[in-house]
């Protein structure tokens, strides 16, 4: 069983749509979760990062962590096109091990 | 602010060949810094990270080595490249305690 596991997609959402993009994971001791967007060929952009079960909001972007039922979830509000990108899931075990998901490639079609 | 700087930006390399690719970082200091590989559909693979100028550790064995001469200096190197070697190689930055990890461009590089 993979650490940290991701639904690859695609998926393909109208413009102004809300989005939600899960992963979960298997160790109870992960502590700090991000959530990364990735344009194509370009580097992961660190988009949000919480370290408490619940809610973290910012602009369009709310970011849910549920420790007890081991799963993390990005919500996109209003998606735009901008918004087409591979989003990457990640937490932290210790200070430098971090794991990731393998992405979800999102599209949003104007 | 901080920015990190990965070069080159793509390379084409043959079989056999050296490699040597650089990072570095400005606007900080001390942080602690990464190198990982992106496979299609695989994820992202931590080769290795630093914590210090000369320390790395290596998280997966294989023909690829890395150095840190300076404090915002990150080199990842080989002597021989393989095929098996060939991805999008990403430079990434923290700065201790703290755990968010920030990321370079990347460089694509293609092993013929």
């Amino acid at each position: 069983q993979k650490e940290v596991e991701q639904d690859p997609g695609p998926l393909s959402v109208p413009e102004g749509a809300i989005v939600s993009l899960n992963c979960t994971y298997s160790n109870s001791a992960f502590q700090y979760f991000m959530w990364y967007r990735q344009y194509s060929r370009k580097g992961p952009e660190l988009l949000m990062y919480t370290y408490s079960s619940g809610n973290k909001e910012d602009g369009r972007f709310t970011a849910q962590v549920d420790k007890s039922s081991k799963y993390i979830s990005l919500f996109i509000r209003d998606s735009q096109p901008s918004d087409s990108a591979t989003y990457l899931c990640a937490m932290i075990l210790t200070g430098n091990q971090f794991y990731f998901g393998t992405g979800t490639s999102l599209t949003v079609i104007p | 602010s901080q920015t990190i700087h990965q070069w080159p930006a793509t390379l084409v390399q043959p079989v056999g060949s050296p490699l040597s690719l650089e990072c570095t970082v400005e606007g900080t200091s001390n942080p602690n810094l990464y190198w990982y590989r992106q496979a299609a559909g695989r994820g992202l693979q931590l080769l290795f990270y630093s914590v210090g100028i000369g320390q790395i550790s290596s998280e997966v064995p294989q023909n690829l080595s890395a150095s840190r001469p300076q404090d915002r200096q990150f080199i990842l190197s080989s002597k021989k490249l393989l095929l098996s070697d060939s991805g999008f190689y990403l430079c990434a930055w923290k700065n201790p305690p703290t755990y968010e990890q920030y990321f370079g461009p990347g460089t694509r590089l293609t092993v013929t």
